[in-house]
């Protein structure tokens, strides 16, 4: 199966409003990445944890190893926070190889 | 200034056919990646490289060969193309243990 399984794999909020995105993992995990990828395709780097909890603007994240979870947070959602949300997690031992979830396609309307 | 760039950034080529897909890097990163994106299975890893020189087996490496000329420039080859290999090509960079970084990616077509 899936080592990193994320959901879900839609959402859809109005602007103003909020969600919490999730990606579980089925090993343990040394750290997690959160990407978004935008209507043209680019990658944008969101988070990089090892550990812990980061906030950026109305996005936080946290990453949680020992239970084997990530979350990540958007508050005050905006028409231009739509987009496909990833998570990627580096394994132990994995040489600096990320795997990715299969995204959140997120749709914020107005 | 952009620091991960690819070139082409598309590419259509016939079954059978040669294509390279080249990246380049600026950040004085010793870690460079090549992945696929397509539908239904988010990014998977085909090779990587942990210095010039260097390779690595990623997680679906079958149809590709890569090289590492340079800490800045790493090639993706196919050298005998299939329509299965038609899909969104991303490189990245990272210093061990850090975030990667992504180029703008490449859409191959093969017809």
């Amino acid at each position: 199966g899936d080592q990193v399984e994320q959901s879900p794999s839609a959402l859809s909020l109005h602007e103003g409003t909020g969600s919490a995105l999730r990606c579980n993992f089925t090993t343990t995990m040394r750290a997690v990445q959160w990407f978004q990828q935008n209507s043209r395709g680019s990658l944008i780097n969101l988070f990089y944890l090892a550990s812990g909890t980061k906030e950026n603007g109305r996005l936080k994240s946290t990453f949680n190893s020992k239970e084997s979870y990530s979350t990540l947070h958007i508050r005050d959602a905006q028409l231009e926070d739509s987009g496909t949300y990833f998570c990627a997690a580096e394994g132990w031992g994995s040489n600096a190889k990320l795997t990715f979830g299969k995204g959140t396609k997120l749709s914020v309307k107005s | 200034e952009a620091a991960v760039t690819q070139s082409p950034r598309n590419k259509v080529t016939v079954t059978g056919g040669n294509v390279t897909l080249s990246c380049r890097q600026t950040n004085s990163h010793n870690y460079m990646y090549w992945y696929r994106q397509d539908t239904g299975h988010g990014l998977r890893l085909i090779h990587y490289s942990y210095g010039a020189g260097n390779l690595q087996i990623g997680d679906v490496p079958d149809g590709y060969k890569a090289t590492r000329t340079t800490q800045e420039d790493f090639f993706l080859l196919l050298e005998l193309a299939s329509p299965s290999q038609t899909s969104l090509y991303f490189c990245a960079s990272s210093a061990q243990g850090d975030t990667q970084y992504f180029g703008p990616g490449t859409r191959l077509l093969v017809l």
